[in-house]
């Protein structure tokens, strides 16, 4: 079974601080999305990553930075978090290629305060 | 970003009736749509892909791509308490990243 893991479930944060997301796939997938969702907004991608070393910005990437120095590891930065940012923050993998399924993380519930 | 439309409501169904959902889509070059399922506290899951025209089932589930009009459909049948979830349209775009609908969330009641 392919496996997406995020490193919390739940995490609160006070406004300013530097916060880490991490996400780990161990199905040696070539692409990894980091989106976040809100009620009444939809899921809303932040950025992505189709290769090692390899990102591009998404929709809605202001506030956020993303480091893919392995392939199987896509962290997600909130450089200086703010109360906007509180979120459910949903990272996805999936085998380059056409049409391949995306699998998705259990998802980091954040709150900032 | 494409847009991705999913305009109705909440449903309620009763257990055993058929649910349809609808999603429109903007970009008419779009080939590949997905339809995932997401429980409440969940992340979402594959449950359709369709790619071509015409109807594509699987199980209860019926997907059905009209690429003229730009719609995608999805039908329940016999629905279940267990499909009581919120369904997302999602289109393939042509950088290969996904697009979104907001989703449509389907209560069945016993």
């Amino acid at each position: 079974d392919v496996k997406v893991t995020q490193s919390s479930r739940y995490l609160v944060k006070r406004t300013g601080e530097k916060v880490f997301l991490e996400c780990v796939q161990d199905m040696d997938h070539e692409n990894m999305f980091w989106y976040r969702q809100d009620p009444g907004l939809g899921l809303r991608l932040i950025y992505f990553s189709y290769d090692v070393k390899m990102k591009e910005k998404g929709d809605i990437p202001e506030g956020y930075s993303v480091s893919r120095e392995k392939k199987e590891r896509f962290s997600l930065i909130l450089e200086s978090a703010s109360t906007n940012q509180t979120s459910m923050y949903l990272c996805a993998s999936r085998v380059a290629g056409v049409d391949n399924e995306q699998f998705f993380g259990p998802g980091t519930r954040l709150t900032v305060l | 970003q494409k847009e991705v439309e999913q305009n109705s409501g909440p449903l309620s169904v009763p257990e055993g009736a058929i649910a349809s959902l609808n999603c429109t889509y903007s970009d008419r070059v779009s080939q590949s749509f997905f339809w995932y399922r997401q429980y409440s506290g969940k992340s979402p899951e594959l449950i359709m892909s369709i790619y071509s025209n015409g109807d594509k089932e699987d199980g209860r589930f019926t997907a059905q791509l009209n690429k003229a009009s730009q719609y995608v459909s999805l039908l329940i049948r016999d629905s279940q308490p267990s499909d009581s979830a919120t369904y997302l349209c999602a289109v393939k775009e042509g950088n290969n990243r996904l697009a979104f609908g907001k989703g449509n969330q389907v209560v069945v009641i016993p």
